[in-house]
């Protein structure tokens, strides 16, 4: 079964630093790759989807990266500013059927 | 993208009682799932809404608890029934199309 791991678990920032944030999964018979951020109990945003076909995906300061065959996708925000404060999640759907799976996120703080 | 409204957006509930959450999507689209983050947690499958036939559930989880309905390709509704604390969570409709998924913007409840 697909595992799906997100490192660090939270992390915390001065403005406009750079930073990444780690996505790793175990099956690499992947469809694609998502990136979500969540604000407190509300529902998921869609960042940056990517195919299995692609190696990264480009939105604005977003950056987003995959390494399909090492099971390994990075998100990359560029000048991080207080807005950017939330959770991000990855998900990846199986090659088969229609399965998602979430990691647990990672918790970002930036401080003003 | 799809535009998903999802009713209530949060709600305090005795125990004991069961809570109706709707979803309503801007477009047809096949793929619907509902989805539960415990507090704290990431997002766990409740259910693929089939459009004219049963729900398809995920381990765990039971129709008699968690019916849903799927009239027609645009909205859906999962019922939490006698719901007791440890239901307490963001329940959070979403759909697929081109193999990214949208979320709403999740229904929270409280269970007292």
């Amino acid at each position: 079964k697909q595992e799906v791991t997100q490192i660090p678990a939270a992390l915390s920032v001065p403005e406009g630093e750079n930073l990444v944030l780690n996505c790793s999964f175990t099956d690499s018979a992947i469809y694609n790759l998502q990136w979500f951020r969540q604000d407190p109990g509300k529902g998921l945003t869609s960042l940056l989807l990517i195919q299995s076909s692609q190696r990264e995906q480009t939105s604005g300061r977003l950056n987003a990266s995959l390494d399909k065959s090492s099971g390994r996708s990075t998100l990359y925000i560029a000048a991080s500013q207080p807005g950017d404060s939330a959770t991000y999640l990855c998900a990846v759907r199986s090659n088969t059927g229609n399965q998602f799976y979430f990691g647990t996120g990672t918790s970002l703080t930036v401080i003003p | 993208s799809a535009v998903i409204s999802q009713k209530p957006s949060r709600d305090i509930c005795q125990r004991g009682t069961s809570l109706t959450i709707q979803c309503q999507v801007d477009s047809q689209v096949t793929m619907m799932f509902w989805y539960r983050q415990q507090p704290g947690q990431s997002l766990t499958l409740i259910a693929t809404a089939n459009q004219g036939s049963e729900a398809t559930y995920e381990s765990g989880f039971v129709i008699d608890k968690f019916p849903i309905s799927r009239p027609n390709l645009t909205f859906s509704t999962l019922t939490v029934s006698n719901m007791s604390p440890e239901d307490s969570s963001i329940y959070l409709c979403s759909v697929g199309g081109s193999g990214e998924l949208f979320f709403g913007e999740g229904s929270r409840l409280t269970v007292l």
